[in-house]
């Protein structure tokens, strides 16, 4: 069935170093929404892309949305040991009819050693 | 404001037993989600609730059910709950295909 894939499953870097999770769905995406959940949290939303092939920053944090609008990446610089948590994808898939429901991939675990 | 809010927090319940979760969106919210979140994985859709009609429902079994009333608020139904139904369920609002919020869950373990 139509889902979104996430790599990789888990990360640990040093603080400082750089960051990227990568985000893949089977089918075309109307959008893609990423989500940050902390550990024993719940997710929070970081943000949403539309267009093919955009780019959004929030301060070290850079999303792009591909061309096809079928894959998209979250980039952190310089991580820091606040940005430990999972990141989700998301993206709203047919669910029948009409319905479209926000379907998450499985998330990347990201610990920073300080 | 108000966030999303859910209740309980915790619940631990029996193999048989039934559970009803609740949800309160935010404010002006008409649309409410629901998602079981197994430890390590990602929100999975069980079901989507706008304007008190279901708009979507995931790939779980009749024992799960849900509504939402008149003032947008939600309720999730388990029935006949097994060991596996323990998880971190979610409740979350949005306007539209906008980003979701999502309430700080009820943790239910099933003994």
């Amino acid at each position: 069935g139509q889902q979104v894939m996430q790599i990789p499953q888990y990360q640990h870097v040093q603080e400082g170093e750089d960051f990227t999770t990568y985000c893949n769905s089977s089918t075309t995406l109307s959008n893609i929404q990423w989500y940050k959940q902390r550990p024993g949290g719940h997710p929070v939303f970081l943000i949403q892309l539309v267009k093919s092939g955009e780019v959004k920053k929030q301060k070290r944090l850079t999303f792009q949305f591909g061309e096809a609008k079928k894959n998209s990446s979250l980039h952190i610089t310089a991580t820091q040991t606040t940005d430990v948590g999972t990141y989700f994808c998301a993206g709203f898939i047919l669910s029948g009819g009409s319905n479209y429901k926000l379907t998450f991939g499985k998330g990347t675990l990201l610990t920073v050693n300080p | 404001d108000a966030g999303v809010t859910q209740s309980p927090t915790h619940l631990i319940k029996t193999r048989g037993q039934h559970v009803t979760l609740r949800c309160s969106p935010i404010s002006g919210h008409k649309s409410v989600s629901w998602y079981q979140q197994v430890l390590g994985q990602g929100p999975q859709f069980i079901f989507q609730y706008y304007e008190k009609e279901e708009r979507g429902r995931g790939n779980f079994p009749d024992r799960f059910s849900a509504r939402q009333f008149p003032n947008y608020s939600s309720e999730l139904n388990v029935n006949a709950l097994l060991l596996g139904d323990s998880a971190l369920y979610l409740c979350a609002s949005s306007l539209g295909m906008g980003g979701y919020t999502f309430g700080s869950g009820t943790r239910l373990t099933v003994v």
